[in-house]
């Protein structure tokens, strides 16, 4: 079946460039539109954006111009790059995939297991 | 914008019960919404698509109704794995937006 595996640093000083990795097994990244969902310690879910393998690009407005998703069609993994950390961007980040093919209107039906980034120095 | 509401935040029942969870959207999503069940320490897992489309391999006590702006999650004979907490997301236009949570907790 379907699995996603996040990779990231852990700890991050403040202002510096955060880069988080999904690698994607049991499937091709060629089919769906793949995702970063971010929640913060005891907070709610918020979604940061998404990408098709194509290289189409869907970014959340309040973050856009921190943040540049991308994929890697060869390697089977997507990645996000969220720049000028601060502690408020301290988080569990998720990747996720939506659940139809070639469609970002839908539901996130696979999610990996998460990966702390902490701001802090 | 489309904001999610989720009403209650938190609510405390028993083994057996018949809980019901309201999600308001800011305005009409039409048929664009998504439940979700998180359980500490896990991701969130897709309970229903669509409003009302159950996913695959989830119980059937688990359903979802409305359309437009509002809409509900409903688990009849609560289960001792369902203590968990349930948000709902829209997907009818992005940025996607996910509801603040409700909080299922054993009273």
């Amino acid at each position: 079946q379907v699995q996603l595996q996040e990779s990231g640093p852990g700890l991050v000083k403040p202002s510096e460039t955060v880069s988080l990795n999904c690698s994607v097994s049991g499937d091709s990244i060629s089919t769906y539109y793949w995702s970063w969902i971010r929640q913060p310690p005891g907070k709610g879910l918020e979604w940061i954006a998404s990408i098709y393998y194509s290289g189409t690009t869907n970014y959340n407005p309040s973050l856009k111009s921190r943040v540049t998703i991308s994929v890697d069609t060869s390697k089977n993994h997507f990645s996000l790059k969220l720049t000028s950390v601060t502690a408020a961007d301290t988080a569990l980040y998720y990747c996720a995939r939506i659940r139809v093919p070639a469609v970002i209107w839908d539901a996130f039906d696979i999610w990996g297991q998460g990966t702390m980034v902490t701001v802090s120095s | 914008d489309i904001q999610m509401t989720q009403s209650p935040s938190s609510l405390s029942a028993s083994v057996g019960d018949r809980v019901t969870i309201t999600c308001r959207a800011s305005q009409s999503i039409t048929s664009y919404l998504n439940w979700y069940q998180q359980k500490v320490g896990k991701a969130p897992k897709l309970l229903i698509y669509a409003a009302t489309s159950l996913q695959s391999g989830v119980p059937s006590r688990f359903s979802g109704s409305g359309s437009g702006t509002d809409f509900t999650l409903t688990i009849t004979s609560l289960q001792p794995e369902d203590f968990a907490t349930y948000y709902c997301q829209q997907s009818y236009s992005t940025p996607l937006t996910f509801g603040g949570g409700t909080r299922i907790e054993i009273k």
